[in-house]
């Protein structure tokens, strides 16, 4: 397995303000993603992050207001640009290690 | 696109009691995996299964990877108050797929 930490691990923002979130593991990994969690619902994909590379943004995700950036092999970062109360969820990074996926402990963000 | 069907989608059971769900799919997947999430907290892997058939335990778990490759159940026996959150399967091939999770309320 592999230990994952998410920073901030909650935060309240005004509309119209963006939020970087960092994913940082503590062993390199090759496969990094990023999920939203909704109030009450299940983990949606947002993007892969590849590093040296572009993310791969799932359907109904873009990237300028998705922002993500993989720097090297430890660690990334998620943008939520543009924010709205719309955006208020998880955000939930994870790590994949052969099948399998490993989840850091979510930024909890509302939007006011 | 791919979807799983994770029932039931809630469990009101006493302590004690035996845990029974399960995950359907009409996609054929590479993987199960079965996550625990608490409140304010990341999922937390269970259990992963990667062969059809494959039966796995972790402790008062047991999980089995369905033959057909389209479905996946999790046990839980004697449950206890700790065993309260929300558990989520997963199908994985060229990424994963989620369900929409089981609320597990234990009443005391």
């Amino acid at each position: 397995s592999a230990v994952i930490s998410q920073k901030p691990s909650r935060d309240i923002c005004q509309r119209g303000t963006s939020l970087t979130i960092q994913c940082q593991v503590d062993s390199q990994v090759t496969m990094m993603f990023w999920y939203r969690q909704q109030p009450g619902q299940s983990l949606t994909l947002i993007a892969t992050a590849n590093q040296g590379s572009e993310a791969t943004y799932e359907s109904g995700f873009v990237i300028d207001k998705f922002p993500i950036s993989r720097p090297n092999l430890t660690f990334s970062t998620l943008t939520v640009s543009n924010m709205s109360p719309e955006d208020s969820s998880i955000y939930l990074c994870s790590v994949g290690l052969l099948e399998t996926q490993y989840f850091g402990p979510g930024t909890r963000l509302l939007v006011l | 696109g791919q979807q799983l069907n994770q029932s039931p989608q809630s469990m009101f059971i006493q302590e004690g009691e035996d845990v029974s769900m399960n995950c359907t799919s009409s996609s054929i997947f590479n993987t199960w995996l079965w996550y625990k999430q608490d409140p304010g907290e990341g999922p937390v892997l269970l259990i992963a299964l990667y062969k059809a058939g494959e039966l796995t335990s972790n402790g008062r778990l047991t999980a089995q990877f369905g033959i057909t490759r389209k479905d996946s159940f999790l046990n839980i026996s004697a449950s206890i108050p700790s065993d309260v959150g929300i558990y989520f399967c997963a199908g994985s091939r060229a990424g994963l797929t989620f369900g929409k999770g089981t609320h597990l309320i234990i009443q005391p």
